[in-house]
């Protein structure tokens, strides 16, 4: 069975600050990683995805995040935080082994107070 | 915007009636997940449609039941309503082409049930 696990229920940072939200997985084959970004009373916003090749991902709005397989983890992070990336964050991890069956599983969520 | 449309926003229903939600998918996308997410956690994974048959089911029981059509749009129907079904459901869409899922799901904003 997959699974995630965000850490962090909830992260503060200064604007300006970089900003880092932690993620771990696990899953029996290689993973496909993501992060996604939910605003109240929205659905769920892609943001990045790690498949394959370079250990760091660069996605939307200037977020990265470093895949690190030894210790099973998928930090997001920022160089310079902003108050308008206050919000909910979602890692998420698929098996890529499953093929057409695309299931996701999501962590419990991190959401990001960036302080003005 | 992602291009996922659901219907309607927000619902009201008593405990033992049925609900129906809709969801209208991303221009050239072929596949269908749904998620429910209960308030303060992370999305669950319910099912997911390919070519108009169910592809994988997570942990939900069958009165949680689906259609995908034609034009891919697709169907959430729950019996038998209890008070935990109360959740944001969400609607993700994404492409699958030769037996391969491609991994971008694009989310709706979702609908919010509320049961009494």
């Amino acid at each position: 069975a997959q699974s995630v696990a965000q850490p962090e229920d909830q992260v503060n940072v200064a604007e300006g600050n970089p900003l880092t939200v932690k993620c771990t997985y696990s899953v029996s084959g290689n993973p496909y990683l993501f992060w996604y970004v939910q605003y109240p009373n929205r659905g769920l916003q892609f943001l990045l995805k790690y498949i394959t090749g370079d250990n760091l991902v660069k996605g939307s709005y200037g977020f990265e995040a470093e895949f690190n397989k030894s210790q099973t983890s998928f930090h997001l992070k920022k160089p310079s935080a902003l108050v308008s990336d206050s919000a909910l964050y979602f890692c998420a991890v698929r098996d890529s082994g499953s093929g057409g069956y695309q299931k996701v599983t999501f962590g419990t969520g991190t959401k990001l107070q960036v302080i003005p | 915007e992602t291009g996922v449309t659901q219907s309607p926003t927000h619902l009201i229903k008593t405990r033992g009636q049925q609900v129906t939600l809709r969801c209208s998918s991303q221009s050239g996308h072929n596949t269908v997940s749904w998620y429910q997410q209960a308030l303060g956690q992370g999305p669950q994974f319910i099912f997911q449609y390919y070519r108009e048959e169910e592809n994988g089911r997570g942990n939900f029981p069958p009165r949680f039941s689906g259609l995908q059509f034609p034009n891919y749009s697709s169907e959430l129907n729950v019996n038998a309503l209890e008070l935990d079904d109360s959740a944001l459901y969400l609607c993700a869409s994404s492409l699958r082409q030769g037996g391969l899922a491609k991994n971008i799901q694009y989310f709706g904003a979702g609908t919010r049930l509320s049961v009494l």
